[in-house]
């Protein structure tokens, strides 16, 4: 079945330790998002790739960076993680990006504890 | 600024009891309304999508509606298996991101 992982589906870092949440899909997906979301919040998007093309949002902080090296995979790096970064990150693809269009797949997401 | 708010926060019901769930959104030329729902520890599933006023869409026991200002998700005679968190979201016309609501809780009782 065409799908979104993550991996580790569970992370524990200690304040300051770099960490990297790792995203791969088999839907051949142009987009690719990640979104973090804390306990009965909504999901907020951090950024996304229309293919290679990076978009960050204006509040995203620079602690957080994004890789994709190909279609299949998207990293989320944390430089230097603080405590409010604890929280559930959610990686999502979708076929389009054009607005209404871009019903969004999510992985299961990875819980990131910091220590 | 691009809004969406839910209400109610956590919403408790017997199994069979039927209710709505609401969904407020600000938006500048809606492009479209998404219901995902969210299971604990899970990533959001897409439920529907809406495009214009008075359109409806149904799903099993889910139906979806919405108007110039609102959505309703209408749950009948809803099972245990129905308990998550449901969540609306929205995108702009001419924009690229979704804006999501924080949901309601959704708990049914056997």
């Amino acid at each position: 079945d065409a799908m979104v992982i993550q991996n580790p589906r569970y992370q524990v870092t200690q304040f300051g330790k770099p960490v990297t949440l790792s995203c791969s899909q088999t839907l051949n997906h142009n987009v690719m998002y990640w979104y973090q979301q804390k306990s009965s919040q909504a999901p907020k998007l951090l950024f996304h790739y229309y293919d290679k093309d990076f978009n960050n949002e204006a509040d995203t902080p620079d602690n957080f960076q994004s890789r994709r090296p190909n279609t299949s995979f998207c990293f989320l790096d944390i430089r230097s993680p603080g405590l409010g970064d604890a929280a559930m990150y959610l990686c999502a693809t979708s076929r389009t990006r054009l607005a209404g269009e871009g019903v969004q797949f999510f992985g299961p997401g990875t819980r990131l504890t910091v220590l | 600024e691009d809004q969406v708010t839910q209400s109610p926060e956590a919403l408790r019901l017997q199994e069979g009891e039927s209710s709505s769930l609401n969904c407020s959104y600000t938006v500048s030329g809606l492009r479209g309304l998404f219901w995902y729902r969210q299971d604990p520890g899970k990533g959001p599933e897409f439920l529907f999508t809406l495009y214009s006023a008075g359109e409806e869409k149904e799903k099993e026991r889910l139906k979806a509606t919405l108007t110039k200002k609102e959505s309703f998700l209408h749950i009948t005679a809803p099972k245990p298996e129905d308990s998550a968190t449901y969540l609306c979201a929205v995108c702009r016309d001419g924009g690229f991101k979704t804006i999501f609501g924080a949901g309601t809780r959704l708990f049914v009782k056997a």
